[in-house]
């Protein structure tokens, strides 16, 4: 049971451009939400995060939108650079004594 | 350092051996969690520990896998009787408490051949 999808295995921008990456997830006790960048043959990194109790958080280039009612994030990044290029990972949790839950990830592609 | 250490960072072993894999977290972080992450797939939650207790160890594939954490510090991800597909990247994290933001480690490649 999947309870954070990424339906987009992979996505291409040009420089410059606004990338945009969705993540659903099921679970609605859900009440905290991460997105994660992950370099090959590196460990994932923190990127950003958003609390339920807000519907955007900015950080320089990097914004996270949250619809809550309709079960749905996204992260956009603006302007794409070709060092954004990477898998990006939606995870969220539940708060409490509660693991952080993974969505499959999602390859940007920057073209310079 | 001060990230999350694991070590080793390869290892290859043959089919049917047992396999020890070793997560030195961030100090004083109380959470810590096991990811693999197989050829083009995403991040597969292994287990996840709250101090030295698992509440949640639900993405173990099988009997084969155990993890146990000692001190609230260091944790080892143990398969035993290794098949081809427990070929992965083995991740580990750790975080401040449950569900923050989490730190991860480099990972280690296991090849079952």
């Amino acid at each position: 049971d999947q309870q954070v999808k990424q339906n987009s295995p992979s996505l291409s921008v040009q420089e410059g451009r606004i990338s945009i990456l969705n993540c659903d997830y099921t679970n609605s006790m859900f009440d905290y939400f991460l997105w994660y960048k992950k370099y090959p043959a590196e460990g994932p990194t923190f990127l950003i995060s958003i609390s339920s109790i807000k519907d955007k958080n900015e950080d320089g280039r990097f914004t996270v939108f949250l619809n809550k009612s309709a079960k749905h994030l996204s992260l956009h990044i603006v302007p794409s650079q070709p060092g954004d290029s990477a898998v990006y990972f939606c995870a969220a949790s539940s708060g409490g004594y509660q693991k952080v839950t993974f969505g499959t990830g999602t390859k940007l592609q920057v073209i310079p | 350092g001060a990230g999350v250490s694991q070590s080793p960072s390869n290892k290859v072993t043959e089919k049917g051996k047992d396999v020890e894999l070793r997560c030195d977290p961030i100090s004083g972080h109380t959470a810590l969690y096991w990811y693999r992450q197989s050829l083009g797939q995403g991040l597969e939650f292994l287990i996840y520990f709250q101090g030295n207790s698992a509440p949640d160890k639900s993405g173990l594939p099988s009997d084969r896998f155990s993890a146990e954490r000692t001190g609230g510090s260091v944790s080892t991800l143990t398969i035993q009787r290794t098949q081809q597909e427990d070929s992965a990247v083995y991740l580990c994290a750790s975080s401040p408490g449950p569900g923050q933001e989490a730190f991860f480690g480099q990972g280690t490649r296991l090849t079952v051949v």
